[in-house]
């Protein structure tokens, strides 16, 4: 059983518009959550992260929202650039101890931002 | 070096073939993930090291998979007899040491074809 989905396997946007890629969880005990992306032949690369103790967290562009109630998190980028199609992974952690489960990974999203 | 490296990045293989997948991890990190990522799958947690020690296999499919790290630094993820369904991107990551909060540092990956 899959602990972090992301149910939306691609996803197409127009430059400029925002693009908002959702993953959902299971595990009430996640409680760090982490977004990746990832290149075509390369190793995915830490986005953004945010821990429970938030409901958001923003870099720049990149706006994480996490709503525990309804153990949901969005990554919102705003405005959407060519450059940042990719595939999106959305990991979760939790801290038992501190020294928490390892990541466990959604499937992925795969951004397209049209020009 | 400055990133994560891994070698070789492409490898092919006949069924039954033993394969020795290799990592570098940035220098300083003490802990060292293995996963791996079928095509279309997310990211599959193997193992994980903390220095020379891995507490947590669980994540080995099989048997035929075993790793090993030695001087705190490069690990070496081993498939014996290889099969078909061994056929994914292996992606080794580091980080600073194994809390909930640390981020992972991903190689490029290792592509494994199995024929």
């Amino acid at each position: 059983d899959q602990q972090v989905k992301q149910n939306s396997p691609s996803l197409s946007v127009q430059e400029g518009r925002i693009s908002i890629l959702n993953c959902d969880y299971t595990n009430s005990m996640f409680d760090y959550f982490l977004w990746y992306k990832k290149y075509p032949a390369e190793g995915p690369t830490f986005l953004i992260s945010i821990s429970s103790i938030k409901d958001k967290n923003e870099d720049g562009r990149f706006t994480v929202f996490l709503n525990k109630s309804a153990k949901h998190l969005s990554l919102h980028i705003v405005p959407s650039q060519p450059g940042d199609s990719a595939v999106y992974f959305c990991a979760a952690s939790a801290s038992v101890d501190n020294y928490g489960q390892n990541f466990v990974f959604g499937p992925g999203t795969r951004l397209s931002v049209l020009p | 070096g400055a990133g994560v490296s891994q070698s070789p990045s492409n490898k092919v293989t006949e069924k039954g073939k033993d394969v020795e997948l290799r990592c570098d991890p940035i220098s300083g990190h003490t802990a060292l993930y293995w996963y791996r990522q079928s095509l279309g799958q997310g990211l599959e947690f193997l193992i994980y090291f903390q220095g020379n020690s891995a507490p947590d296999k669980s994540g080995l499919p099989s048997d035929r998979f075993s790793a090993e790290r030695t001087g705190g630094s490069v690990s070496t993820l081993t498939i014996q007899r290889t099969q078909q369904e061994d056929s994914a991107v292996y992606l080794c990551a580091s980080s600073l040491e194994r809390l909930a909060k640390n981020i992972q540092y991903f190689g490029a990956g290792t592509r494994l074809s199995v024929l």
